[in-house]
């Protein structure tokens, strides 16, 4: 059973269109969050809930749109994509807010932007 | 504002000889500190934490990681590296700003074991 899932796995888009990531967790947790990886392998944080509340929203355009239907589903919602957008993203989840907590990351959603 | 360093891009090691990929830190308050791994075209993995109590931890594949406090450091260690330890490796910080955990990443250190 897959933990952490996200759906597409890959997606391949045109400039200025908007799309849509999905990611479900299995585990119970309370917590999910976006990060975005880059072309250089650096991990940054983006978003973040917990039972359903938004708790972190790092400096992101508000083009990207994070909506959490329940606690186990964090959806990621792009509009405009731009060049810069392509990276890969990665959803994960962590039990409780608590700090001692490992986060479960799913397999990522890869973006290119042509 | 905590932050992780990581200060080699990349690391390479004989296949049966020891490894230590290295990290340090910067955080107010007690460090939460964690090593994850990451294998080509997957997420990351969980693969050890230090919370409180001993300075080694012990982890995930044979893994194990040192914390050092005077030193700030959290290396990450292997007694007999496998080529198939070969990935990314990141460390990070978990911290508690204001009733949220929030965990900052390393930029990551890539694993080579040559046979």
């Amino acid at each position: 059973d897959t933990a952490v899932s996200q759906t597409p796995k890959y997606l391949v888009t045109q400039m200025g269109n908007d799309k849509s990531i999905k990611c479900e967790q299995n585990l119970g947790h309370d917590t999910m969050y976006w990060y975005k990886q880059d072309s250089k392998k650096f991990l940054k944080i983006m978003f973040s809930y917990n039972n359903k509340e938004l708790i972190i929203n790092e400096t992101v355009p508000n083009r990207f749109s994070p909506k959490s239907p329940d606690k186990a589903h964090l959806n990621l919602h792009i509009n405009s994509l731009e060049l810069g957008d392509s990276a890969v993203y990665f959803c994960a989840s962590s039990q409780d807010r608590g700090v001692n907590q490992p986060q479960h990351f799913g397999d990522g959603t890869r973006l290119s932007i042509l | 504002a905590q932050s992780v360093a990581q200060p080699e891009d990349q690391v390479n090691v004989a296949e049966g000889n020891p490894l230590t990929v290295k990290c340090t830190y910067s955080v107010s308050g007690n460090p939460y500190l964690f090593w994850y791994v990451q294998y080509p075209n997957r997420g990351l993995q969980f693969l050890l934490k230090y919370i409180t109590g001993d300075n080694l931890v012990k982890g995930s594949y044979g893994f194990e990681a040192e914390f050092n406090k005077s030193q700030t450091s959290f290396h990450l260690k292997k007694p007999s590296a496998l080529v198939s330890d070969s990935a990314l490796y990141f460390c990070a910080v978990s911290a508690w700003p204001g009733g949220y955990q929030k965990v900052t990443f390393g930029t990551g250190t890539k694993l080579q074991v040559i046979p």
